[in-house]
């Protein structure tokens, strides 16, 4: 129980171009999504915090207009980068915690490698 | 006095041998804290978790050791499998924040057979 699937698991862009990734718990329902972005040999960045049916509460330095995040179900939640650049290619991943359950627990996708070139 | 492990980047162990990966986390009203393990590619898995009223929690050949004073975590693999090698980050959940987790540096373990 308890997974979390992105998709795509890669995906190559040009730049100007936007690109949606999707969230899904699969087997549970999410109340909150997170998404992380992390580059090459470094640790994971939290970007954002999006609770279902709210706006998603972004941390310091990460653009809202740029990486627009949709949590319309309990079950999917959507990050789309706008107008991709080359520094925005990175490995995003997303985590999400179970309705019901202690907020303690986050269970993480597989990730999504984004290249702009 | 006591000593604080110090952060190293990369551990590299011999197979068979235990190994102590070390984290120093940054808000001491943080409540909660886990390691995971990272696998080239791929997203975060959950290890062990400790809530800062204990100081010790032990799972399956892992040990997490808590020192809320010095503000410092460690993991401890006892008996390293080729298969244990991978980045481990301690996460600390921000209190009074929501569930929100920030991660630390990670470590590099590779184990040689």
């Amino acid at each position: 129980g308890a997974v979390v699937s992105q998709h795509p698991s890669w995906v190559i862009c040009k730049s100007g171009t936007s690109v949606k990734i999707e969230c899904r718990s699969l087997d549970f329902q999410a109340t909150t999504m997170f998404w992380y972005r992390q580059f090459p040999k470094q640790s994971l960045m939290l970007m954002a915090t999006s609770n279902e049916g709210s706006k998603a509460t972004y941390e310091q330095g990460v653009e809202k207009d740029k990486f627009l995040i949709n949590h319309a179900s309990l079950t999917l939640s959507t990050l789309t980068v706008t107008s991709a650049h080359p520094e925005d290619s990175s490995f995003y991943i997303c985590s999400a915690s179970e309705l019901g359950k202690m907020a303690n627990e986050q269970y993480f996708g597989p990730g999504t490698r984004l290249t702009v070139t | 006095g006591e000593s604080v492990g110090l952060h190293l980047p990369t551990l590299s162990v011999q197979e068979g041998d235990n190994s102590i990966i070390n984290c120093a986390y940054s808000n001491s009203a943080s409540d909660y804290f886990i390691w995971y393990k990272q696998e080239s590619g791929k997203g975060p898995q959950f290890i062990i978790d400790i809530r800062s009223n204990m100081d010790k929690r032990q799972g399956q050949r892992v040990t997490v050791l808590l020192n809320k004073t010095v503000k410092h975590l460690s993991l401890q693999i006892a008996a390293t499998q080729p298969g244990d090698s991978a980045v481990y980050f301690c996460a600390e959940r921000r209190y009074q924040a929501g569930t929100a987790l920030i991660f630390g540096k990670g470590t590099t373990l590779s184990v040689s057979s």
